[in-house]
Parts: structure tokens; C-alpha cells; sequence
């Protein structure tokens, strides 16, 4: 039962345009969400993230967007680098337990 | 300041004989957590200590796995007579603390193992 989804495998995205994955979750527990990313042979680090209290954080480039009604996340990168090419993964906890549950990742690609 | 770090990177076995993972957390992190990623899935969580004490262990997939953490410090996850869908990469990774605000988890490179 994966109660973190990214249904997207991967993306492409041209340099300089708008990135955005997306994530949904079906336990209604979960009051905290998180993005890392994950480059090739190293931990996953993270992000940003975003209480249940709030609908956007923003920090820099990265946004990330809470549809609590839809169970919905999604992270926008404006503008994308090629740096940004990655593994993204969402997350989710429900509030005092510790347990970080994971989505199976987006990879994203960033063409020059 | 050093990471967290894991070793060793890669470990190719048998299926049957025991496995021992090693996870050295962030200096004066006092929660650290275990994850596997098997092929083309997502990180599922496995274990967290707080401290020396495992409160939830409630992600080890079976009675053959096992985990301890002595001294607040280093852990070490043990496999017992591996199994081939024991292949996975293992991650662990340490935050300041674990009490419920979302406290930032740093990951390690992993251990990729391979159970033949």
C-alpha cells in the first residue's frame, strides 16, 4: 500500500523553464511533507518542506504547494538548471511519529 | 564537519550467510534512522533510534533483521541468512532529534548489497 505517490517516473524539462513534480498521498494523518533530492551513489538530502498549517513555502527556486482537500504536493523549480537533474522524492509524516514515509521518485532531466 | 557515513559502500554475499551494516550518524545527532530502496521503489523505512532505544521498529520485514545503537553513536543493522530480495540499497540517516517537528534527516551514501 503506497501511501506516498509520484506517478511520474521522470520528467524533462529545458533549461531555464519551470519544473514541476508532483506528489499525492492517501493517509490523511500526515501533517508534514518533504522533498530531497538524490543525485547518483549519495543519500538523499533535503530540500524544503511544508507543515499542513501552510499551503506554500517558498525558498529560492523551490516552491512547494499544499492541496490538503486534494492530498496533493507538488514542487515547482523556476528556473530549472541542469544541476537540478536529480532523483526527487516526496515525503510525509504524521505529527509526532517518527516514521518518514517515502514516494517511489521523480527523475528529472534538465536539458541545457 | 563530517557526515553522516556508512560502511561499506557495496557488499556482495551468499544467500544464507549474515550481513553487518555499519552507520556512523553526525557527531551530537541523537535520532537516527534505518531505510532500505530496493529496485524501482521508494525508501521504506525500517527503523529510528532516539538514543540507545529503537521505538519503532515497526518497518524490519522480518525476524532475520535487526539493529542496535550503543553509545548514541554508531548503529549497526544485521541481516541474518540473507535472502536474494534482501538486495537493496541501505540508508541510514541522523537528524538533531526526533520529537515530532519535522527535524531535518541527513542521509548517508548507502550501502548497496547484493545478495546472490
Amino acid at each position: 500500500d503506497q501511501q506516498v505517490k509520484q506517478n511520474s517516473p521522470s520528467l524533462s524539462v529545458q533549461e531555464g523553464r519551470i519544473s514541476i513534480l508532483n506528489c499525492d498521498y492517501t493517509n490523511s494523518m500526515f501533517d508534514y511533507f518533504l522533498w530531497y533530492k538524490k543525485y547518483p551513489a549519495e543519500g538523499p538530502t533535503f530540500l524544503i518542506s511544508i507543515s499542513s498549517i501552510k499551503d506554500k513555502n517558498e525558498d529560492g527556486r523551490f516552491t512547494v504547494f499544499l492541496n490538503k482537500s486534494a492530498k496533493h504536493l507538488s514542487l515547482h523549480i523556476v528556473p530549472s538548471q541542469p544541476g537540478d537533474s536529480a532523483v526527487y522524492f516526496c515525503a510525509a509524516r504524521a505529527g509526532g511519529y517518527q516514521k518518514v514515509t517515502f514516494g517511489t521518485g521523480t527523475k528529472l532531466q534538465v536539458i541545457p | 564537519g563530517a557526515g553522516v557515513s556508512q560502511s561499506p559502500s557495496n557488499k556482495v554475499t551468499e544467500k544464507g550467510k549474515d550481513v553487518e551494516l555499519r552507520c556512523d550518524p553526525i557527531s551530537g545527532h541523537t535520532a537516527l534512522y534505518w531505510y532500505r530502496q530496493s529496485l524501482g521503489q521508494g525508501l521504506e523505512f525500517l527503523i529510528y533510534f532516539q538514543g540507545n532505544s529503537a521505538p519503532d521498529k515497526s518497518g524490519l520485514p522480518s525476524d532475520r533483521f535487526s539493529a542496535e545503537r550503543t553509545g548514541g553513536s554508531v548503529s549497526t543493522l544485521t541481516i541474518q541468512r540473507t535472502q536474494q530480495e534482501d538486495s537493496a540499497v541501505y540508508l541510514c540517516a541522523s537528524s538533531l532529534e526526533a520529537s515530532g517537528r519535522g527535524e531535518t534527516q541527513y542521509f548517508g551514501p548507502g550501502t548497496r548489497l547484493l545478495v546472490l
